[in-house]
């Protein structure tokens, strides 16, 4: 079992959708969170982080964490073409290292 | 401009012609990282180091080997590559980012272009 797992779409939305993605981890020690974004022929980038269990927004964009039931969820609002991208979650262990999930593929449609 | 740099973007070899990747980043960070990304797997860490002269084995170390002479450069080389080596590879740098809040250590990587290499 991978300590990070993630469905990996592809997930096809139209425009303006809300965009719900999940992750489950297993390691009950992870301690942050984070989601990057990678668009096509591009590195990851860090699009939110959190800590322990709770909400975060960034303007369309909301990461929650439940660490009861060890489950990572990333919100996109208004969703646009724009935000069409394979999304990492990610976790962080004691040794500073990430584990990431496999990425979700999203499509928004115009 | 603050980046980490991947040199060759692209490479096609043959199996046991060893190469090397460079990477370089000019943010003076003293944590960086190696990763090969494959489809259905996501990103696998192959080697890390903390700082200069530290390196570590990730989860994927078999095959490879880094170095960390200086804190901008972590090449990655692989002496004898072979057809299963062959991936999308990215380089990381990050800060010792720290959580005000938290006050917790966050590991907030800074991702190069990547290295697209096939093995023949």
């Amino acid at each position: 079992q991978k300590e990070v797992e993630q469905d990996p779409g592809p997930l096809s939305v139209p425009e303006g959708a809300i965009v719900s993605l999940n992750c489950t981890y297993s390691n009950s020690a992870f301690q942050y969170f984070m989601w990057y974004r990678q668009y096509s022929r591009k590195g990851p980038e860090l699009l939110m982080y959190t800590y322990s269990s709770g909400n975060k927004e960034d303007g369309r964009f909301t990461a929650q964490v439940d660490k009861s039931s060890k489950y990572i969820s990333l919100f996109i609002r208004d969703s646009q073409p724009s935000d069409s991208a394979t999304y990492l979650c990610a976790a962080m262990d004691s040794s500073y290292k990430l584990i990431f999930g496999s990425g979700t593929r999203l499509l928004v449609r115009p | 401009e603050a980046q980490v740099t991947q040199n060759p973007r692209y490479l096609i070899t043959v199996t046991g012609k060893k190469l090397t990747v460079t990477c370089s980043q000019n943010m003076n960070h003293e944590y960086m990282s190696w990763y090969r990304q494959d489809p259905g797997l996501g990103l696998r860490q192959i080697y890390y180091s903390m700082n200069v002269e530290v390196t570590d084995k990730g989860d994927v170390p078999e095959g490879y080997k880094v170095s960390r002479k200086e804190k901008r450069n972590f090449p990655l080389i692989l002496e004898s590559p072979s057809p299963n080596q062959t991936s999308l590879y990215f380089c990381a740098s990050s800060p010792p980012g720290w959580d005000r809040v938290a006050e917790e250590a966050y590991n907030e990587q800074f991702f190069g272009p990547g290295t697209r290499l096939t093995v023949l």
